[in-house]
């Protein structure tokens, strides 16, 4: 069965400092991935996506992430996190059955 | 922002009573899908339509129905409301369905059932 894995519940880090959200799937061949935000009380906003080719990926907001098919992984980074970036983000990912299949999200907290 | 809306924005109501949920676009995208969201359980598709009067099920249609009458409007009804169906509800609509697509999501539906 198709599946994603975000391992992190819940994140915190200093205001100015690097991030990294983790992502790892399961899928018969590559999926195509995505990053997606969720500010409290919002929808969801896509940050990124990849389908091929470099596996580096840039988005909106300053975020990238790179896809790794060896550790079947999709991790967001962000090199310096602002107060802002506070929210739910979440990693999908979807096959030729046109469905997402959405992990349990990661709750980022950044200190003043 | 994606022309979406969902009405109602949040709701209670009771056990055993039917329930329906409607969201509308305003970009003349043909995929349609409904989505709920709980803790620790992100977002889990329940149904979505590939245009009109064309749904299929998702991972967790039990206890749902939908219609699709007109290109802008999906109704997710729920026929006989349950505790367990208590959550954040959203729509999201992509232009072609195809994975290369973006799916845009709109605000959210917090339904309580008492």
């Amino acid at each position: 069965a198709q599946s994603v894995t975000q391992p992190d519940i819940h994140i915190t880090v200093s205001e100015g400092a690097s991030l990294e959200l983790r992502c790892n799937y399961s899928y018969g061949a590559t999926p195509y991935l995505f990053w997606y935000v969720q500010s409290p009380g919002q929808g969801l906003q896509l940050l990124l996506k990849y389908f091929s080719g470099d596996t580096l990926v840039q988005g909106i907001k300053g975020f990238e992430a790179e896809f790794k098919r060896s550790q079947s992984s999709f991790n967001l980074r962000k090199p310096s996190v602002h107060w802002s970036d506070a929210a739910e983000y979440f990693c999908a990912a979807g096959g030729s059955n046109y469905k997402l299949t959405f992990g349990k999200g990661t709750l980022l907290t950044v200190n003043p | 922002d994606a022309g979406i809306t969902q009405s109602p924005r949040h709701k209670v109501t009771e056990t055993g009573t039917p329930v329906t949920l409607r969201c509308h676009q305003t970009e003349n995208h043909r995929y349609m899908y409904w989505y709920r969201q709980d803790p620790g359980h992100g977002l889990r598709l329940i149904h979505y339509s590939y245009g009109v009067k064309d749904t299929d099920k998702g991972e967790v249609s039990d206890g749902y129905s939908v219609s699709r009458s007109k290109t802008e409007d999906f109704l997710l009804t729920l026929e006989s409301a349950t505790s367990s169906q208590t959550s954040v509800y959203f729509c999201a609509i992509s232009e072609s369905g195809g994975l290369r697509e973006t799916q845009y999501f709109g605000p959210g539906t917090r339904l309580l059932v008492l």
